[in-house]
């Protein structure tokens, strides 16, 4: 079965500082991923994506996320943390010729 | 411009109603998906369509039914409403079942089952 695990439910960092979310999956496949924000009482908006291109992906807003096979991670980071990224980020696993498989979700706070 | 649009944003039914939840997308996407998001356990699928007049279970659909009459419009019903069902409801629609371009959700509906 393929699945989607994000190891923190809620991290907490200071305005300006590293942001670190993190994500393993399971697959038997080479999947896509896929990392999603939510903000308060909005909707799911796409931040990047790995489809078996470059391994180290941007997306918007400053984010990126490294693609490991070896340690089946996909772990999300920014340089530098700012107060507009509070939200709760979702990591997305899409299996080959199967739907997506969303993680718990990981809420964000930035402190100022 | 519209993208996703999920009608109405706030619902309050009591237990036993039933009610029906649209889905609207201008995209002309084949693929479309119905979630519910509670705390601490992400999204779960309801059900999904993979083309106009086809719909198909997903993780969680008992106590729900949907439609696909239109390939723009994807239609969840409540038949009995349950306080189990209060959630907050995803619509989502994708062009090529996610592989490439991923999904694309409207903003939510809240739904409040008393």
């Amino acid at each position: 079965a393929q699945s989607v695990t994000q190891l923190d439910s809620h991290v907490s960092v200071s305005e300006g500082t590293p942001v670190l979310l993190r994500c393993n999956y399971s697959s038997s496949y080479s999947p896509s991923l896929f990392w999603y924000v939510q903000h308060p009482n909005k909707g799911l908006q796409l931040l990047l994506k790995y489809t078996s291109a470059a391994t180290l992906v941007k997306g918007i807003n400053g984010f990126e996320a490294e693609f490991k096979k070896s340690e089946t991670s996909f772990h999300l980071t920014k340089p530098s943390a700012h107060m507009s990224d509070a939200a709760e980020y979702f990591c997305v696993v899409r299996p080959n010729n199967n739907d997506m498989r969303f993680g718990a979700g990981t809420r964000l706070t930035v402190k100022p | 411009n519209a993208g996703v649009t999920q009608t109405p944003k706030f619902r309050v039914l009591k237990t036993g109603q039933s009610m029906t939840l649209l889905c609207a997308q201008d995209m002309n996407h084949e693929y479309m998906y119905w979630y519910r998001q509670d705390p601490g356990m992400g999204l779960r699928l309801i059900h999904y369509s993979v083309g106009e007049g086809t719909t198909a279970k997903g993780e969680v659909p008992d106590g729900y039914n949907v439609s696909r009459l239109k390939k723009q419009n994807f239609l969840l019903g409540l038949e009995s409403a349950a306080p189990s069902q209060t959630s907050v409801y995803f619509c989502a629609s994708s062009y090529d079942r996610g592989r490439w371009y991923g999904y694309t959700f409207g903003s939510g509906t809240r739904l409040t089952v008393v």
